[in-house]
């Protein structure tokens, strides 16, 4: 079935560093693919999402571009804030198939 | 956000009592999930209904047992649970299950099982 693989961390950084989180899928269909946050105490928010190959999501500075080439869509922001500090899901959905997320990477930004 | 609700936001219980916890969505999805999130473990999907059928039990014990009475709202209900079952669960909707719907997610009831 399809996975979902992601850098698990902590990662941890200064404020307005730049930020990459890798996520790597596989998928015998066409998935769409999501990013999700969730911070301390909540549920997961849908972050940013892209439906084809190519398309980049994009939301509060986040940035990901979906990449059939190399099956990657990396999570990406110029400049983190404290507030950005929460666990990222890469995850994706395909036809037939439950939900798939990956393990989740633990982000803390310190000022 | 709120488009999906779940109560209560916290709960203790002892292994003995039963109690149960709601999701509602206000989305017009007809596809909703239980999760389970434990402490340093993937995310568990746990059941699925689509248009109020079950249509996925991931090997999850009996002391669980899901309810869905219309496609806005899922209970779980508990029944003589473990300490091991401390943990928080997430409930979500989707406009169908298994295509390439996006997933909402509710803020999760935080349980503790004594």
């Amino acid at each position: 079935g399809d996975s979902v693989t992601q850098m698990e961390g902590p990662v941890t950084l200064s404020e307005e560093a730049f930020l990459t989180i890798n996520c790597t899928y596989t998928a015998t269909g066409y998935p769409s693919l999501f990013w999700y946050v969730q911070y301390p105490g909540e549920g997961l928010q849908l972050l940013l999402k892209a439906t084809k190959a190519d398309d980049k999501g994009s939301n509060k500075g986040f940035e990901a571009t979906y990449r059939k080439e190399t099956t990657s869509f990396h999570l990406e922001k110029g400049s983190v804030q404290v507030s950005d500090s929460a666990v990222y899901f890469c995850a994706l959905s395909d036809f037939g198939q439950n939900f798939v997320f990956g393990p989740g990477t633990r982000l803390s930004v310190l000022p | 956000e709120t488009g999906v609700t779940q109560t209560p936001r916290h709960l203790v219980m002892g292994m003995t009592n039963k109690k149960s916890l709601k999701c509602e969505q206000h989305l017009g999805h007809n596809a909703m999930y239980w999760y389970k999130q434990s402490a340093k473990k993937p995310l568990e999907l746990m059941f699925v209904y689509n248009f109020k059928e079950q249509t996925e039990n991931n090997s999850v014990p009996s002391r669980f047992s899901p309810e869905c009475p219309n496609s806005s709202h899922l209970f779980l209900h508990l029944h003589t649970l473990q300490p091991e079952d401390s943990a928080l669960y997430l409930c979500a909707s989707s406009q169908e299950s298994k295509n390439t719907d996006t997933q909402y997610f509710g803020p999760g009831t935080r349980l503790t099982v004594l």
